[in-house]
């Protein structure tokens, strides 16, 4: 894998499902993979920094993990809310730069 | 706390010219990025400033220069618009450099070319 690679494309759930999605990476020259958050007409968020292979973080319904010898990153809703309607990235930083996905746009139906 | 603020919000130029974008980060944030976005890819970078040294650069060309104040504020310039330079430009402070360092992203500059 040479890009940051992010699946699915896009997602559609009802609310209350739990969902995750899928961030892939090269595994050489890692430092460390972050998670945001980008709503519509806002800002990108960040959610979480990931550095040890197994890391695993949570904050409220939302959690990731981390395995950095398979150059893979989950990250997980449970209980989706129309509030939680947003593209997903995540990004591969080497030491010196960040790589970014195109995201994973999710929208949580009522 | 004040967020990152990008000026302008909006930018419509014509090929052949050039532009300016402005980016004041949060308060004591000494490093600051630059990404830019286009339709179907992710976030490229651009550069990064920190203390008024750029410390990376991404893949562009060197008509995309930039610039940091030493109150932080950072300022990027394209020289020679093409109509591939329309974009999204987002910018995003952090308090220090480093791979672990969550970024503080502005509202973005969206850029067209005619």
């Amino acid at each position: 894998i040479l890009n940051v690679e992010q699946s699915p494309q896009s997602l559609h759930v009802q609310e209350g499902d739990s969902t995750n999605f899928t961030c892939s990476f090269p595994s050489s020259n890692f430092y460390a993979l972050h998670w945001y958050r980008w709503e519509t007409a806002k800002s990108p968020e960040a959610l979480f920094v990931m550095t040890l292979n197994g890391d695993e973080k949570k904050k409220g319904r939302i959690s990731a993990t981390l395995n950095t010898k398979e150059g893979y990153s989950y990250l997980y809703i449970k209980g989706s809310q129309p509030e939680d309607s947003a593209t997903y990235l995540c990004a591969r930083n080497t030491g010196n730069q960040f790589y970014f996905g195109t995201g994973t746009s999710l929208t949580v139906i009522p | 706390k004040a967020g990152v603020t990008q000026t302008p919000r909006y930018l419509i130029k014509t090929r052949g010219q050039q532009v300016t974008l402005s980016c004041s980060p949060i308060s004591g944030h000494r490093s600051v990025s630059w990404y830019q976005q286009t339709p179907g890819q992710g976030l490229q970078f651009l550069f990064e400033y920190f203390s008024e040294t750029q410390r990376n650069k991404g893949n562009f060309p060197g008509r995309f220069s930039g610039r940091q104040f030493s109150n932080s504020r950072s300022e990027m310039n394209v020289s020679t618009l093409e109509l591939g330079d329309s974009a999204l430009y987002l910018c995003a402070s952090s308090w220090i450099t480093g791979p672990n360092q969550p970024q503080h992203f502005g509202d973005g500059t969206r850029l067209s070319i005619l």
